[in-house]
């Protein structure tokens, strides 16, 4: 069963340093999404992707996120200058349509030390 | 704005017992409504979902049925199983705003 996949993992990184993470969605997938989940809350959207460019995004998506498909297959999140607050479970989805049902990969653990 | 509101864990549970896990939601148009599994160490797992009033879905002996009178989608199983031990998370669907919103989480733990 086709399914998204993350990576890396796990990843800790320096304050102020710049963090790429990346995703690979459902192949014939036509949205994509970031959400975080920070330790112990809930899981919150970030931004949403279709047809390269972002169709949604959140109050928490500012100017140090950016999201990109460089590619047919990966779609990235970056963040450029990482904070503390940065620390938290990211999750890429995929979907087929706009507000149809969401596949999400495991999750990329980002820790800002 | 849309949200979900979802019961506050954790609940432990014995093996065989009765589940139930609420949710309800605040949406101003026609969502549509899920239940996503995270077992430990693993990722959001969708585990059943219903489009529209008085649907209800079910999957691996759970079901939840879209209440838009209560605006509830209540999660419950018949009989538990170890293997069920798990965070659930209540989401919404906005299809127009294209995003998810989802509950706090609440987690399960079940004892043999």
């Amino acid at each position: 069963e086709p399914e998204v996949t993350q990576t890396p993992s796990h990843q800790v990184t320096q304050m102020g340093q710049e963090v790429i993470l990346r995703c690979v969605p459902i192949s014939n997938h036509l949205y994509f999404y970031w959400y975080r989940q920070i330790l112990g809350q809930k899981v919150e959207f970030l931004v949403s992707f279709y047809n390269n460019e972002i169709s949604e995004k959140s109050e928490i998506f500012d100017d140090q996120f950016s999201v990109e498909r460089p590619d047919g297959s990966n779609f990235t999140l970056k963040i450029r200058s990482t904070k503390l607050e940065d620390s938290a479970m990211y999750f890429c989805a995929s979907s087929v349509g706009g507000g149809e049902t969401q596949y999400f990969g495991p999750g990329t653990r980002l820790l800002v030390l | 704005g849309d949200s979900v509101t979802q019961m506050e864990g954790p609940v432990t549970l014995s093996e065989e017992a009765f589940l139930t896990i609420n949710c309800t939601y605040t949406a101003t148009g026609y969502p549509s409504l899920f239940w996503y599994v995270q077992y430990p160490g693993e990722g959001l797992q969708l585990l059943l979902k219903a489009t529209k009033a008085d649907d209800k879905g079910s999957n691996k002996g759970f079901e939840a049925t879209y209440r838009k009178e209560t605006t509830s989608f209540h999660l419950e199983k018949g009989s538990v199983q170890v293997s069920d031990s798990a965070v659930y998370f209540c989401a919404l669907s906005d299809y127009w705003r294209n995003q998810f919103y989802f509950g706090t989480g609440t987690s399960l733990t079940v004892i043999p």
